[in-house]
């Protein structure tokens, strides 16, 4: 079964940091690109990140260059994001999601995870 | 305020169509043929119904059907079915700088 596994999300300080994980299973994660995608509550979803399966290119969101980093090991089939000068806004719920192939230039969003919840607040 | 504008609620009666719609601008929906659907049901995860504009996923119902003209983009469910009811957001490319960019996202209500 294909399954995308998100964890790390907690409470977090305004300014904070914050790395969020997830655990791939069930495919073969290093031929399919990643991304990481967020909701806040009762709002819509909005984009965040994404990587190409090999690693060499990396794709942000506007509101998130420069604060966030995105990276993945593809002999433990885990995707990460680090996210540094947490703000307000970023309070969501992150999905990991696998893209329906490699490169991630042009997102297609095939496979999402349940999630992991990101509160910032002081 | 989202990129793309879609109707915030539609509605339709079992066995009827109903489309819903998403309009941007030459700088996503209508520069480019990557427009994707997703249905959520909430607290579940997303799923992929449509991509590349009028693609359907490997197994997904031929109910689902996707289009696009000029900026905007539609949605058709047909035959609609009581478990439709859910949240459909729309989804394009938007440039290399952008990536991508969602709507706000309809919410189906089936009478």
């Amino acid at each position: 079964e294909v399954q995308l596994v998100e964890s790390g999300g907690e409470l977090v300080q305004p300014g904070g940091y914050l790395r969020l994980s997830c655990a791939a299973s069930g495919f073969t994660f290093r031929t399919y690109a990643m991304h990481w995608v967020r909701q806040v509550v009762g709002k819509g979803l909005e984009y965040v990140s994404g990587i190409s399966s090999s690693g060499s290119r990396t794709y942000y969101a506007d509101s998130v260059k420069g604060r966030f980093a995105i990276s993945r090991d593809n002999s433990l089939n885990m995707l990460y994001l680090q996210m540094g000068g947490l703000r307000g806004d970023d309070t969501a719920v992150y999905f990991c999601v696998r893209d329906r192939d490699s490169s991630g230039s042009y997102p297609s969003f095939e496979i999402w995870g349940h999630g992991t919840v990101v509160t910032v607040s002081s | 305020q989202s990129a793309l504008t879609q109707p915030a609620s539609v509605s339709g009666f079992p066995g009827q169509s109903i489309t819903i719609s998403c309009t941007g601008s030459t700088s996503d929906v209508g520069g480019y043929n990557y427009v994707s659907w997703y249905q959520h049901y909430p607290g579940k995860a997303p799923k992929l119904i449509i991509y590349d504009v009028n693609k359907r996923p490997s197994g997904l119902s031929s109910r689902f059907s996707g289009s696009k003209s000029g900026n905007t983009a539609s949605l058709t469910i047909s035959g609609l079915q009581a478990e439709d009811e859910a949240d459909y957001y729309c989804c394009s490319y938007a440039g290399s700088d952008t990536v991508v960019v969602f709507g706000g996202g309809s919410r189906l209500t089936v009478l």
